[in-house]
């Protein structure tokens, strides 16, 4: 039972460098977020996604771009690295929020350093 | 701007007392509220959820909902070293959305 699998893990990128993350679910959830966590911080939404072709910005987007073209898959990507997106990104995904048991499944994250 | 807030801590509790997380939320429409733990390097988990007013148990960790007071806490009894972590208040934000709070830092001493 996969769940919620991001890649990479961890990565290192110099400034002005692009890359994507990827995120990838099983459990056939219409929802699917990206969040990022700056140390001693909590979890800002960047984009969210309530379905295949539809997505929308969430509190931090400036930077980052999202695609969904199918259920299972929402990567994140990084066009022009920049210092300040030195993070630790977080994938999840949703059934529903006002499921008692899980409201969100989260991916073990990306550890991202740019440099 | 509908926001989730929490005191950063460190908060810390010798083992086997009682360790008491607050978060205050601005919406006075929210109906449900999340406690998630994360360890250091690790993603959230949620440990509770609650939606009505009152108190929920689950083991050592009870819920507590005031809507009036716009507050919801949580209590560890009995804690223990491996309840270190950073625990995330959450209330929901928009449609299927959730808003975390920054999240308190609990040590666990022995």
């Amino acid at each position: 039972n996969a769940g919620v699998t991001q890649t990479p893990k961890f990565r290192i990128l110099k400034i002005g460098q692009s890359m994507t993350l990827q995120c990838t679910q099983d459990m056939n959830h219409n929802y699917m977020y990206w969040y990022r966590q700056d140390p001693g911080m909590g979890l800002k939404l960047i984009y969210y996604s309530v379905g295949a072709g539809i997505t929308d910005k969430g509190e931090v987007p400036n930077g980052y771009n999202v695609s969904r073209s199918t259920t299972e898959d929402f990567p994140l990507r990084l066009e022009l690295a920049a210092p300040s997106q030195t993070s630790v990104y977080f994938c999840a995904s949703s059934y529903s929020i006002f499921d008692r048991d899980q409201p969100q499944h989260f991916g073990d994250g990306t550890r991202l350093s740019i440099l | 701007q509908k926001e989730v807030e929490q005191n950063s801590g460190p908060l810390s509790v010798p083992e086997g007392a009682i360790a008491s997380l607050n978060c205050t939320y601005s919406d006075r429409g929210s109906q449900s509220f999340f406690w998630y733990r994360q360890y250091s390097g690790k993603s959230p988990e949620l440990i509770m959820s609650i939606y009505s007013n009152g108190d929920k148990e689950d083991g050592r960790f009870t819920a507590q909902l005031n809507k009036a007071s716009q507050y919801v806490s949580l209590l560890i009894r009995d804690s223990q070293p491996s309840d270190s972590a950073t625990y995330l208040c959450a209330a929901p934000g928009g449609y299927n959305k959730l808003i975390f709070g920054a999240g308190t830092r609990l040590a666990v001493h022995p």
